[in-house]
């Protein structure tokens, strides 16, 4: 089985301040991770992913995440957050042996003006 | 390119009710997924078609729930009949692949209030 864990329901930080969204999964196989981001009254949209290759994936818009094997973790970062960024933040797995992807529950980030 | 669309947007209906929702993909994706997502939680995989054969349907409540993908583009997610714990959110999202490190493209969804 696979499972991801997202302990923070929410994460309230200043607009220019840095950020850090955190998710750990477990799975027993190798894996492929991503985080996908929802705006208000939006639907769901990749923000990242990552599937081989350097640990350290980055976004366009600033985002950066990076795979960590050992803690199993694959933590959302990014070190100057904008009024804009506020959503809900969803990381989930995709493992060979599972052959689906598990969503985590989401994390929502409030940027306060 | 035009997205993945989904109506209703919003449907509120009694319990034991019947309800429909209807999605189309983005033009050429061959896979496509249906997701309950309920308040507080992440989405959970319902069925995922490829074309329109069902790839996995193992969390698919079929007591209740059936779906289809005719000709493999539209597809429409039936909830007979409704219980209140049926209230979520259903996402439509497509791909263009069946591998699963394939992005994911998700509709707006479709709200329902199950009184």
């Amino acid at each position: 089985a696979q499972s991801v864990t997202q302990l923070d329901s929410q994460v309230p930080v200043f607009e220019e301040a840095p950020v850090e969204l955190r998710c750990n999964y477990s799975s027993s196989v190798s894996v492929y991770l991503f985080w996908y981001v929802q705006y208000p009254n939006q639907g769901l949209q990749l923000l990242l992913k990552y599937l081989s290759g350097s640990t350290l994936v980055k976004s366009i818009n600033g985002f950066e995440a990076e795979f960590n094997k050992s803690q199993t973790s694959f933590h959302l970062r990014k070190p100057s957050v904008h009024i804009s960024d506020t959503a809900e933040y969803f990381c989930a797995v995709f493992s060979g042996g599972y052959q689906k992807v598990t969503f985590g529950t989401g994390t929502k980030l409030q940027v306060i003006p | 390119e035009a997205g993945v669309a989904q109506s209703p947007r919003y449907k509120i209906i009694e319990k034991r009710q019947s309800v429909a929702f209807w999605c189309n993909p983005i033009s050429g994706h061959a896979t496509l997924y249906w997701y309950q997502q309920i308040l507080g939680q992440g989405p959970k995989l319902l069925i995922q078609f490829q074309n329109n054969g069902v790839v996995d349907d193992s969390q698919l409540p079929k007591d209740r729930f059936s779906a289809e993908r005719l000709k493999g583009v539209d597809s429409t997610l039936k909830i007979q009949p409704a219980k209140l714990e049926d209230s979520a959110v259903y996402l439509c999202a497509s791909s263009w692949g069946r591998q699963g490190v394939e992005t994911q493209y998700f509709g707006p969804g479709t709200r329902l209030l199950v009184l």
